[in-house]
């Protein structure tokens, strides 16, 4: 299974900052996933990053505040941007390896 | 459409029990079954999951599921309950027509509750 690790492990943040998340894995991986887990729900796919290409965003989210690198195979950072209380969520990084995808730990995002 | 649904919000057993965590699933192809686990405050881990095969599958710290195609179910099970399975769970789907490129589409989680 991928190692995966992301920093900063939790944050806070005041209204209208941004803050961006790192996300590194310990292996090459064509893939990576930014998924949302707002208090007390479930996990959203919020884009699907290729390394050389843009990030592919799903319904919902969009690149103005939610940009994404990948400069490459085992990196990449997503931005929330302009925050406001309602960003206030875990957010974590994903890889696919042998058709299983495996979670980082998770930052976990307190906006004010 | 593909989607997950966990009908409980909360299973509880004791100790020592035999522990069920109900899951069904809708895609419109074959599909790619999985079980993750989060204790608090961690990411989610990953526990089983079925791809194609044997319809009981087995994972780590003791659990396993069972595929079931005809009720389109996928119920996580543990013979014998232990304090430290106390958790949220959450069921996801893939179709299996999408390979690495398919998102997760997961369920709403169970918090399982074990008493000494």
């Amino acid at each position: 299974s991928a190692v995966i690790s992301q920093k900063p492990s939790r944050d806070i943040c005041q209204r209208g900052t941004s803050l961006t998340i790192q996300c590194q894995v310990d292996s090459q991986v064509t893939m990576m996933f930014w998924y949302r887990q707002q208090p007390g729900q479930s996990l959203t796919l919020i884009a699907t990053a290729n390394q050389g290409s843009e990030a592919t965003y799903e319904s919902g989210f969009v690149i103005d505040k939610f940009p994404i690198s990948r400069p490459n195979l085992t990196f990449s950072t997503l931005t929330v941007s302009n925050m406001s209380p309602e960003d206030s969520s875990i957010y974590l990084c994903s890889v696919s390896s042998l058709e299983t995808q495996y979670f980082g730990p998770g930052t976990r995002l307190l906006v004010l | 459409a593909q989607s997950v649904a966990q009908p409980e919000d909360q299973v509880n057993v004791a100790e020592g029990n035999p522990l069920t965590v109900k899951c069904t699933y809708s895609v419109s192809g074959n599909p790619y079954l999985f079980w993750y686990v989060q204790y608090p405050n961690r990411g989610l881990q990953f526990l089983l999951k079925y791809i194609t095969g044997d319809n009981l599958v087995k994972g780590s710290y003791g659990f396993e599921a069972e595929f079931n195609k005809s009720q389109t179910s996928f119920h996580l099970k543990k013979p014998s309950a232990l304090v430290s399975d106390s958790a949220l769970y959450f069921c996801a789907v893939r179709d299996a027509g999408s390979g690495n490129t398919g998102k997760l589409i997961f369920g709403q989680g169970t918090t399982l509750q074990v008493k000494p």
